[in-house]
């Protein structure tokens, strides 16, 4: 079936330090592959999504970029805040089915 | 537009009692699923609706039942609880179905004791 795996956390990095979060998926067909972010005591909330292969998401100077050919979907920011400190979850979505990577905790320090 | 609600946001039950929980959306979503969320695990789909009038099984539906009663509202029972249970429960819409951004509820904590 389908999944997902992302890089384990916790990450912490300082502010305006450089942020990737590995993604690779395994799915058949063409699935929509998403970033979630889920801030403290909140639900998911999408960050960015990429539709077809060679497509960039990009939201709030977060990006990624469906890779095909390596099955990625890595997300990254150039300069982090604290603001962004959550858990990013990478998704994708198959015929009605959501699939979840486990989650990674993100914590930015001032 | 409230969006998608959910309630209760927290519970706790004894095992073997039995509880509802509720979810509605106004973002006309023709598609609604119910997830639980376990530390490390990331989202686990229990059930999901496809359209109105339809349920189908997702990852992990034992000790779970859903109604989809009308195109609103999508509930998660449990008809005896289990310690296994104790989870943070999110409901999530879809407008189109199949491929596309969902949009989450503030989800339910649920203690089974």
């Amino acid at each position: 079936g389908d999944s997902v795996t992302q890089m384990e956390g916790p990450v912490t990095l300082s502010e305006e330090a450089f942020l990737t979060i590995n993604c690779t998926y395994t799915a058949t067909g063409y699935p929509s592959l998403f970033w979630y972010v889920q801030y403290p005591g909140e639900g998911l909330q999408l960050l960015l999504k990429a539709t077809k292969a060679d497509d960039k998401g990009s939201n709030k100077g977060f990006e990624a970029t469906y890779r095909k050919e390596t099955t990625s979907f890595h997300l990254e920011k150039g300069s982090v805040q604290v603001s962004d400190s959550a858990v990013y979850f990478c998704a994708l979505t198959n015929d009605y089915k959501l699939s979840f990577g486990a989650g990674t905790t993100v914590t930015v320090r001032a | 537009n409230a969006g998608v609600t959910q309630t209760p946001k927290f519970q706790v039950l004894k095992t073997g009692q039995s509880m509802t929980l509720q979810c509605a959306q106004d973002m006309n979503h023709n598609s609604m699923y119910w997830y639980r969320q376990d530390p490390g695990m990331g989202l686990r789909l229990i059930y999901y609706s496809a359209s109105e009038g339809t349920t189908d099984k997702g990852e992990v539906p034992n000790g779970y039942n859903v109604s989809r009663l009308n195109k609103r509202e999508f509930s998660l029972r449990l008809e005896s609880a289990a310690p296994s249970q104790t989870s943070v429960y999110f409901c999530a819409g879809e407008r189109y179905g199949g491929n596309n951004e969902q949009f989450f509820g503030p989800g339910t904590r649920l203690t089974v004791l």
